[in-house]
């Protein structure tokens, strides 16, 4: 039981390239999140999915690209990397709704990616 | 709307002292309350979660933490600090039904000095 997985581990991207980021979990949790965190900003929403197929803006989308073809990946993509997008990439599975008081989030490592 | 706030940005205590860590929320009803833990260069853990029932409620490492339902509060607490315990420390809100994610606070970063 790997939990959540998150893929590369780092990334150095140039101004306008493309990238995908890769989330994987192995406990079939219907509900996955991505996050960015940045130094005093804490956690910040970007998007997230409550099911296979199904995706929804966080608190700050732009820029960002979503998809959830299978249950146990969500991938993120940057289109059109800028700098702004510097930043430490957090995924997540949440167990919400598998039994009575069940609600944890389970994080991946993290991905850190610079943007020049 | 959901709201976490944690007043502190930056806590230093002693090895071997107590801690109390703060946490305000802002919710409609009673909601489901959690604390997570980022040590250095990793992603978050799940300290504790509140649901309901008995307001103090004991998690990992020796954590726990008690719900005040007339402060709006859910504070951290552990009566030892170890050197092991510098981390940064989110509270987080969430509904029962499960519908909206979790409304993480800004964090607090705790150090720890011998």
């Amino acid at each position: 039981n790997a939990g959540v997985t998150q893929t590369p581990k780092f990334r150095v991207l140039k101004t306008g390239q493309s990238m995908t980021l890769l989330c994987a979990q192995d406990m079939n949790h219907e509900y996955m999140y991505w996050y960015r965190q940045d130094p005093g900003m804490g956690l910040r929403l970007i998007h997230y999915s409550v099911g296979e197929g199904t995706t929804a803006k966080g608190e700050v989308p732009d820029g960002y690209n979503v998809s959830r073809l299978k249950k146990q990946n969500f991938l993120l993509g940057l289109e059109s990397a800028a700098p702004s997008q510097t930043s430490v990439y957090f995924c997540a599975s949440r167990d919400y709704g598998r039994g009575a008081y069940t609600d944890t989030q389970y994080f991946g490592p993290g991905t850190r990616l610079t943007v020049l | 709307a959901q709201s976490v706030t944690q007043p502190d940005i930056h806590i230093t205590v002693s090895e071997g002292a107590s801690l109390e860590l703060r946490c305000n929320y802002s919710y409609g009803a009673t909601p489901y309350l959690f604390w997570y833990v980022q040590s250095p260069g990793q992603g978050l853990q799940l300290l504790l979660k509140y649901f309901s029932g008995d307001t103090l409620v004991q998690g990992i490492k020796g954590f726990e933490a008690e719900f005040k339902r007339s402060q709006s509060s859910f504070n951290l607490r552990k009566p030892s600090v170890h050197w092991s315990d510098a981390a940064e420390y989110f509270c987080a809100v969430g509904s029962p039904s499960g519908n909206t994610p979790l409304v993480f606070g800004k964090g607090t970063r705790l150090s720890v000095i011998a």
